[in-house]
């Protein structure tokens, strides 16, 4: 089926560790972004990618890293894994012509331990 | 500086009843309003949205109704429904640079009881 995937759905890490966030679509969407939710917080944009080779901070952006060497993917990466990056992380893509109706893949739930 | 609330954390409806979600916002850049439905252990889906040209937009059971003045907006959902429980987030952009950021709220999480 068409969408957005995330892999992997659950990870435990431990303070410190690095790791990748994987994010693809096959929708063809030039926009690609990543938001985490913490409880009471509502999603907050980490770093969001307007097309192949462009890519920006968002309002979270501090211990991410993001890079998009194609129109599909969009990988997260922890440097240096905290526990105050426990959270789940979900991805989001859309056309960039005015289509704000975003969709979003199912979620990456993280503990950091 | 929150500047889109939902100031219900939580909302509980009769099934056949109608369902209102509140939506506040601060930024008068804001010119796009969406709102996305999140069941638990997915990720969020885009349910209707309104161009601030607008002031009503409706789409089978959901109405979305903006209020420029009082920078308000609401989700009215009619007839509510138990499949209708979910957490609500409302979110706002702005045309200018950096446009294609969504700004969230917090959530309301309505239960629909039958």
């Amino acid at each position: 089926n068409a969408g957005v995937t995330q892999t992997p759905k659950f990870q435990v890490l431990k303070t410190g560790q690095s790791m990748t966030l994987q994010c693809a679509q096959d929708m063809n969407h030039e926009y690609m972004s990543w938001y985490r939710q913490d409880p009471g917080m509502g999603l907050r944009l980490i770093h969001y990618s307007v097309g192949a080779g462009i890519t920006d901070q968002g309002e979270v952006p501090n211990g991410y890293n993001v890079s998009r060497s194609t129109t599909e993917d969009f990988p997260l990466r922890l440097l240096s894994a905290a526990p105050s990056q426990t959270s789940v992380y979900f991805c989001a893509s859309s056309y960039i012509a005015g289509n704000y109706g975003y969709t979003f893949g199912s979620g990456t739930r993280l503990t950091v331990v | 500086d929150q500047q889109v609330k939902q100031n219900s954390p939580s909302l509980r409806v009769q099934e056949g009843r109608i369902s209102i979600l509140n939506c506040d916002y601060t930024n008068s850049m804001f010119d796009y309003f969406l709102w996305y439905k999140k069941y638990p252990a997915e990720g969020p889906t885009f349910l209707i949205s309104i161009s601030s040209i607008k002031d009503k937009n409706e789409d089978g059971r959901f109405t979305v109704f903006l209020n420029k003045s009082a920078k308000h907006l609401s989700l009215h959902i009619v007839p509510s429904q138990p499949g209708d429980s979910a957490v609500y987030f409302c979110a706002a952009s702005s045309s200018g640079a950096g446009s294609y950021q969504l700004t969230f709220g917090k959530g309301t999480k309505l239960s629909v009881i039958p």
